[in-house]
């Protein structure tokens, strides 16, 4: 099974801070790097797939990038709608795994 | 528009099964995998496995195997997932999820929440 390490487990920023949240995989998953914002209580909400494409509808603020084993998500300027949880999911392979997660919360 | 609507929460004793639906519309049903994932309280998502509704092909996680199954009822556009001899610690939510042709899931069921108590 591909194992996918988040980081950080959870981070606390400012309103309009740039935020980044990494994700490495235990081998090459090409680009099948899926990004998923999931708030209290709601299902997760998909942002960004196949490593960096953005989902319509979901702000350019965030941005994802990255290939193989090594991917970021990117937000550039925190939005107060911003805090949640993040999570990352390799599609590259069955058992589809997700990282931890990454809860944003305000400073 | 896409609408996953998964059927409401339920409480189950250990030992005991539960079934979970997933009433899709809004696409063709038989066109896409429905995948389950699972989520403890205040815990991670936990991928569980997928059917494809038009062949009622399933793929489990190795986790969750002989004690899932995933079957579908075409006439209805509705995915099911069983899971049995259930325990405290599956306590959880339960979400369905369209795979697109892309390979991620683009849609979401709102969620069912089981409850396993005694």
């Amino acid at each position: 099974d591909i194992q996918m390490t988040q980081s950080p487990s959870s981070l606390s920023a400012f309103v309009g801070d740039r935020v980044t949240i990494t994700c490495r995989a235990s081998q090459s998953i090409n680009s099948y790097l899926n990004w998923y914002q999931q708030k209290p209580g709601k299902a997760p909400n998909l942002l960004i797939y196949l490593t960096s494409s953005l989902k319509t509808g979901v702000p350019s603020r965030f941005s994802g990038s990255g290939s193989g084993t090594d991917f970021t998500l990117t937000i550039s300027s925190l939005q107060p709608e911003d805090f949640a949880t993040y999570y990352c999911q390799q599609s590259h392979s069955t058992p589809f795994t997700f990282g931890h997660g990454t809860k944003v919360d305000i400073k | 528009q896409v609408q996953l609507v998964q059927s409401g929460a339920e409480v189950k004793k250990p030992g005991a099964s539960v079934r979970v639906s997933c009433k899709a519309s809004g696409y063709t049903f038989t066109g896409d995998y429905i995948h389950w994932v699972r989520q403890a309280p205040g815990q991670g998502l936990e991928w569980m496995g997928w059917i494809h509704p038009n062949t009622g092909g399933t793929e489990y996680a190795q986790k969750f195997q002989g004690r899932v199954s995933m079957t579908r009822d075409t006439s209805t556009s509705t995915a099911y997932m069983e899971m049995s001899s259930l325990r405290p610690d599956d306590t959880a939510m339960f979400y369905c999820a369209r795979l697109s042709g892309a390979y991620y899931f683009d849609h979401w069921g709102q969620g069912t929440l089981v409850t396993v108590s005694s």
